[in-house]
């Protein structure tokens, strides 16, 4: 079936580095956009990067701009989060998302199930 | 770029309808037909519920629609289920290759 799954998540100190990854299965991954968006405990959801299918555009939130890259592998059907100089603000459960153009353009219409990242000293 | 402006809640009993408002500017919401819905139950991921305004997903009950007018897009639920109680927030193309999301609605069926 459709599926993403995050993994790589957990406690980081601040100013560290981190990298989640999301695994995709069931569909043509190098046919469509990927985007992650996190949401902080309690708290609304944030986009936070998107990467075209082939990965010739990318594009991220002010917020994480210069800190945070997206990528992907279509060989291995996986996409990427590299998150540098972490901050405590950076504590969330980060989501990766589907974009389909047939569900919607600029929609998540497949979502993983998230991963936790922690940011504490 | 600021979050679009959603109601902290909502409420409605079973059988009636319930409208949630997302409010932009003309640089988000306003400029774009690019505003999508998604239900959120606790502990789990988003489901995507509308598209586009107003274009509806396979397998999405036809109780959910989706308007805009200027730079406020709405979410009306008919027919409230007790399934329906969930967080719902709404989203945005806001340009340069960006989105933005709203703050977030809990619907409560009462």
């Amino acid at each position: 079936q459709v599926q993403l799954v995050e993994s790589g998540g957990g406690v980081v100190q601040p100013g560290r580095s981190l990298t989640v990854s999301c695994a995709a299965s069931g569909f043509t991954f190098s046919r469509y956009g990927m985007h992650w968006v996190r949401q902080a405990p309690g708290k609304g959801l944030e986009w936070v990067a998107v990467i075209w299918y082939d990965g010739s555009k990318k594009d991220h939130a002010d917020s994480v701009k210069g800190r945070f890259t997206i990528s992907r592998d279509n060989s291995k059907n996986t996409l990427y989060l590299q998150m540098n100089s972490l901050r405590v603000e950076d504590t969330a459960v980060y989501y990766c998302a589907r974009e389909d153009w047939d569900s919607g353009v600029w929609a998540f219409d497949i979502w993983g199930q998230g991963t936790m990242v922690t940011v504490s000293s | 770029q600021s979050a679009l402006t959603q109601p902290p809640s909502a409420s409605g009993s079973p059988g009636q309808s319930v409208t949630i408002s997302c409010t932009g500017t003309s640089s988000d919401v306003g400029g774009y037909n690019y505003v999508s819905w998604y239900q959120q139950h606790p502990g789990k991921a988003p489901k995507l519920m509308i598209s586009e305004v107003s274009k509806r997903p396979s397998g999405v009950p036809d109780r959910f629609s989706g308007s805009k007018s200027g730079n406020t897009a709405s979410l009306t639920v008919s027919g409230l289920q007790a399934e329906d109680e969930a967080d719902y927030y709404c989203c945005s193309y806001a340009g340069s290759n960006n989105l933005v999301f709203g703050g977030g609605t809990k619907l409560t069926v009462l």
